[in-house]
């Protein structure tokens, strides 16, 4: 297995435009995690969803910040319209129904809003 | 509400010496606690949790529930200890989300 998979890993945009990631589970897991890293504030919860369903996303920072997981093998977090605060790395990650809540990272996504 | 505390940003040591990184936490009922660590150009990935009292790498951590700690220790610290390491807290049952730290970069020097 290749593991959380995540796309783009790096993503350079201007301000109002419209960016999305994108990150694959690894199969079998029934939980998917999206995570921001600052320098500022670390490593902080956005949402996650449980089965696909969002469980909680108190996380997510306004309303320019959406996520969706269709199914169990795709994910999705959008921001609309960016802003240069928004820079950060953005995690993905994802577990399963066995195990103490070991959750599995993917290499995440850079993004950069100019 | 649930909080970690990691106090360091940085811990310089020297090959051979003691290490521990520091994590404090608020919770009013019964944490499950993890440390997660990621290394140069790799992924976060899990270290040790304290249910399972194990040794990884030659890294111990012992839940202090007295004084709300899960410091993370080894005796003896190598240069391949280098990495960024987070402290992290499940609470709720059922909730299977994390709450980190801000982190804390170990520096293992020659």
């Amino acid at each position: 297995d290749a593991g959380v998979i995540q796309s783009p890993r790096h993503e350079v945009t201007e301000m109002g435009q419209e960016v999305t990631l994108r990150c694959k589970p690894i199969s079998g897991h029934n939980s998917l995690f999206w995570y921001r890293q600052t320098m500022m504030r670390g490593l902080e919860l956005l949402i996650y969803f449980n089965n696909n369903v969002p469980i909680d996303d108190s996380g997510m920072p306004e309303d320019r910040f959406s996520a969706k997981m269709p199914n169990a093998s795709f994910s999705t977090l959008k921001i609309q319209p960016s802003e240069p605060r928004d820079s950060a790395v953005y995690f993905c990650a994802s577990t399963g129904t066995s195990g103490a809540y070991e959750q599995y990272f993917g290499p995440g996504t850079r993004l950069t809003v100019t | 509400a649930q909080r970690v505390t990691q106090p360091e940003k940085l811990l310089s040591v020297f090959k051979g010496a003691p290490v521990e990184l520091k994590c404090n936490y608020s919770y009013s009922g019964s944490p499950e606690l993890f440390w997660y660590v990621q290394y140069s150009r790799q992924r976060l990935q899990l270290l040790l949790r304290h249910i399972s009292r194990e040794s990884i790498k030659g890294f111990t951590a012992d839940l202090n529930k007295g004084e709300t700690s899960f410091h993370l220790k080894k005796p003896f610290a190598q240069e391949e200890d280098s990495a960024m390491y987070y402290c992290a807290l499940s609470g709720r049952t059922g909730r299977r989300a994390l709450t980190f730290g801000s982190g804390t970069r170990l520096q293992v020097q020659p």
